[in-house]
């Protein structure tokens, strides 16, 4: 299985609403990523998990919380967020990490009325 | 920012032409990675060179990277209608090895 799969692909929430994004892979990777990107740019890090403990957070509001539960799941819980927080959350996996290739999924696209 | 700056940032041609698009960055790097995303969609790895490589082909591809002006460039030749699609190139920082930064991004049309 080369594939890493997100869940929803699409998603409307309310401001008040609590919700969760879910990807998973099953490449035995061990390294795992949330990026977001707006239309028309490039992807921006949101999170860094290796090995299971986040090693990277950038400096993302807190509305945004993640979860590694193992090695082969990441979550993106999402509360209160502001409409501009609409765009496409992708989730990318790497077998070493670090600065080799990642595996991305075809992305949850959520709007945030 | 090490963001890379891409260019030209948008590119129409005819099929069977060939697409050249360009990426420059600002700080030293270990390798240097292009990506393709089809509207709306993941990113799909197209090609890794090197720091310690001049040139890399793979199949229709070809990727070249000058360290010296920090500079890397994406041939597509025979271009199909099916390359369309952004692409982007991708750096590490060198120092921080535990992430990834994407370039602006060059958005490729090709017309049947």
């Amino acid at each position: 299985d080369t594939e890493v799969t997100q869940t929803p692909k699409h998603l409307v929430m309310g401001m008040t609403n609590k919700k969760s994004l879910k990807c998973e892979q099953h490449m035995g990777h061990r390294a795992m990523y949330w990026y977001k990107q707006k239309a028309k740019k490039p992807p921006e890090l949101m999170f860094v998990y290796s090995y299971e403990k986040l090693s990277i957070n950038e400096s993302v509001p807190s509305r945004f919380s993640p979860e590694c539960p193992n090695s082969s799941l990441l979550n993106l819980h999402l509360h209160a967020l502001q409409p501009e927080d609409s765009a496409l959350y992708l989730c990318a996996s790497s077998e070493l990490g670090g600065y080799n290739e990642q595996f991305f999924g075809p992305g949850t696209r959520l709007t945030v009325l | 920012s090490q963001q890379g700056e891409e260019d030209p940032q948008a590119l129409s041609i005819q099929e069977g032409e060939n697409a050249t698009m360009n990426c420059s960055y600002k700080t030293s790097i270990n390798n240097l990675q292009w990506y393709r995303q089809n509207s709306g969609r993941g990113l799909v790895h197209l090609i890794l060179i090197r720091s310690n490589e001049r040139e890399k082909h793979s199949g229709r591809l070809r990727v070249t990277l000058d360290t010296s002006k920090k500079s890397s460039s994406l041939l597509i030749t025979a271009s199909r209608a099916a390359d369309t699609a952004s692409y982007f190139c991708a750096t590490d920082e060198g120092f921080n090895t535990d992430k990834l930064i994407f370039g602006t991004g060059t958005r490729l049309q090709v017309f049947p």
